[in-house]
């Protein structure tokens, strides 16, 4: 596909259980951010990919989240014990590198019951 | 502390009027600023960022360090310039986004 590709769309589920979410990202694109967007409000920063680079996960608001990519390819968010605070628009894009414009895409909208 | 404010959540202007989206940032460094459009049903995209010091779709956006500001004009807005607007700061090397958040411009016929 031409764009970044999110899957799934929409995820509904129980409180405390586990999620992936993924991304795959615009083929050549090195770097690769995860966002979230709460309803309402801006995106926040999540974590970001650079190639073989330490990931920078400052934006990671706790130790239930975590993030994994696999060299410049598809990347898995992985949110455990899941909060109804964590429902949200979780966005992922990527880009050329460090720097250059970002490309995103349409996001999983995460619903915890 | 790094932050973006869109101090308007939502901005309605008729066809035809003048329209600016404000956007203010705090950050000590040199910032690079950018604006990004979210039509309905479609995804974030970027719409113009200050270096490039372009006009996109008739939008223009100057940098004012000394008022800390990015605001988004453009002189005669159209109908299809309906939609949320994003003010983002990358503060860093690594190109993470801080972003505001958003104003709904709604431009009525």
């Amino acid at each position: 596909g031409a764009g970044v590709s999110q899957s799934p769309s929409n995820k509904v589920t129980e409180k405390g259980k586990d999620v992936e979410l993924r991304c795959d990202p615009i083929s050549g694109h090195t770097a690769l951010y995860w966002y979230r967007q709460r309803l309402g409000q801006g995106l926040e920063f999540l974590i970001y990919f650079q190639g073989n680079s330490a990931p920078d996960k400052s934006g990671l608001p706790s130790d239930r989240f975590s993030a994994e990519r696999t060299g410049e390819s598809v990347s898995t968010l992985t949110i455990q014990r899941t909060q109804q605070e964590d429902s949200a628009v979780y966005l992922c894009a990527s880009s050329l590198g460090a720097g250059t414009p970002q490309h995103f895409g349409d996001g999983t909208r995460l619903s915890i019951l | 502390a790094q932050r973006v404010t869109q101090p308007e959540k939502l901005l309605s202007v008729f066809k035809g009027a003048p329209v600016e989206l404000k956007c203010n940032y705090s950050y000590s460094g040199s910032p690079e600023l950018f604006w990004y459009v979210q039509y309905s049903r479609q995804r974030l995209q970027l719409l113009l960022r200050h270096i490039s010091r372009e006009s996109i779709k008739g939008f223009t956006a100057d940098l004012n360090k000394g008022e800390t500001s990015f605001h988004l004009k453009k002189p005669f807005a159209q109908e299809e310039d309906s939609a949320m607007y994003y003010c983002a700061l990358k503060t860093s090397n690594t190109g993470k986004l801080i972003f505001g958040q958003g104003t709904t411009l709604q431009v009525k016929p």
